[in-house]
């Protein structure tokens, strides 16, 4: 069935550097989706990217989806303290299934 | 304000006890709602597809006698863990997909002792 992976797990960070995750599935998507969830709490739509190749920006945070759509990254520049979370990708494939990929979790030392 | 609701937000039961979970949509009508399990520090995972007016859909590996899903009305959908186990313990979260997006209930945690 379709897996979906994300890179690295976990990721410490200085407040102040950027961070990246990544995001990889083993089939095409037709769509790719972005979640946070801060410690505790439930996850939180962040955007969805459809065509290939598309790139979005939220403020400090930019996402991308690969041309082949088959993965996906999330950048934040310059991090802040306020970014702590795991970061979830969750694709859609041809039959609307969704998947979430194993979550990147972020720790932001002041 | 919330999009959906769930209750409770927790709850400690015995072993071979059952628990109800409700979730809500509160500001629109879903005819499909996600039921979903994370363990600590783990991804959430799909448990099953709650149906408006016909049967659940569960994924593989889940057995639809114990988790009992119930999609009374176009805004409630209830799990329901049944002679719950020690190992059931986790987080569920239900969500109510609304165009693209789905937004997710706070959750409820189970502890099961």
């Amino acid at each position: 069935g379709q897996q979906v992976m994300q890179i690295p797990q976990y990721q410490h960070v200085q407040e102040g550097e950027d961070f990246t995750t990544y995001c990889n599935s083993s089939t095409t998507l037709s769509n790719i989706q972005w979640y946070k969830q801060r410690p505790g709490g439930h996850p939180v739509f962040l955007i969805q990217l459809v065509k290939s190749g598309e790139v979005k920006k939220q403020k400090r945070l930019t996402f991308q989806f690969g041309e082949a759509k088959k993965n996906s990254s999330l950048h934040i520049t310059a991090t802040q303290t306020t970014d702590v979370g795991t970061y979830f990708c969750a694709g859609h494939n041809a039959g609307n299934m969704l998947t979430f990929g194993g979550g990147t979790r972020l720790m932001v030392k002041p | 304000g919330a999009v959906v609701s769930q209750h409770p937000s927790w709850v400690i039961c015995k072993s071979g006890t059952s628990v109800k979970i409700e979730c809500r949509s509160l500001d629109f009508q879903a005819t499909t709602m996600f039921w979903y399990r994370q363990f600590p520090k783990q991804s959430l995972m799909l448990m099953a597809t709650s149906n408006e007016g016909s049967k659940a859909t569960y994924e593989q590996g889940v057995e639809k006698d114990k988790f009992l899903i119930n999609h009374a009305s176009l805004t409630l959908s209830t799990l329901t863990v049944t002679s719950a186990h020690p190992e059931d313990s986790s987080f569920y979260i239900c969500s109510v997909p609304n165009y693209y997006e789905q937004y997710f209930g706070p959750g409820t945690r189970l502890t099961v002792t």
